[in-house]
């Protein structure tokens, strides 16, 4: 079945520490996203890439890190620099080109705690 | 930039009665609008979306929504709501210009809580 796979679902880590989350797609989607949500903020964009090898800030970029190595794979790491990243994290992908703005896929999301 | 409203946090409604969910856009350039739905710790599944054409758009499972450019909205109605339409649904804008990339602005969620 093609979609987006993120693990692992539920993830705890000290502070202090970094962590990585990971997201997978096997739609053949040039583009991929990260966006964070919190109750009552809605989908906040951290980090997204158009391209392999090129990727661009959103909106709350401070404190996480992307790469982006593979077409297929898109991780994220939050890391010590970030304030407050205990937050549910949601991957997307979009198709490519004049298609890309008609339509986001989701993952399945990763709820991050830090205690 | 753009920016997106849901003026309403949470709608509790009865089940079979109809209910509405509004949103409210800006945006400089064109846009296409989606609604998504998220169930509790799952991720968001697109309901419908407007991209061009019909100004009214509608789901498989009854939801519809019109866009309406004068008045800058495109909220979400349906006639009749069901006890598995408790959710949470957030509306969303994305330019449509060739090359924008698909940075979606999101609302903060309307929470739809039908009772019986």
């Amino acid at each position: 079945d093609g979609g987006i796979t993120q693990s692992p679902k539920y993830l705890f880590r000290k502070e202090g520490q970094n962590v990585t989350l990971s997201c997978e797609q096997n739609l053949n989607h040039d583009a991929m996203y990260w966006y964070r949500q919190d109750p009552g903020q809605g989908l906040r964009l951290i980090y997204y890439s158009q391209i392999v090898n090129d990727f661009q800030k959103g909106d709350i970029a401070e404190g996480y890190s992307v790469s982006r190595e593979k077409k297929e794979s898109f991780p994220l790491t939050v890391t010590s620099a970030q304030k407050n990243p205990t937050a549910f994290y949601l991957c997307a992908s979009s198709p490519s080109g004049h298609l890309m703005n008609t339509e986001a896929f989701f993952g399945q999301g990763t709820r991050l705690t830090v205690v | 930039a753009q920016s997106v409203t849901q003026l309403d946090s949470q709608v509790p409604v009865f089940e079979e009665a109809p209910v509405e969910l509004r949103c409210n856009y800006s945006s400089s350039v064109s846009v296409y609008l989606f609604w998504y739905v998220q169930y509790p710790n799952q991720g968001l599944q697109l309901l419908l979306k407007y991209l061009s054409g019909s100004t009214l758009v509608k789901s498989i499972n009854g939801f519809e929504a019109e866009f309406n450019k004068s008045q800058t909205s495109f909220h979400l109605r349906k006639p009749s709501v069901h006890i598995s339409d408790t959710a949470e649904y957030f509306c969303a804008v994305s330019d449509a210009v060739t090359g924008g990339g698909n940075k979606l602005t999101f609302g903060t969620g309307t929470q739809l809580k039908v009772e019986l």
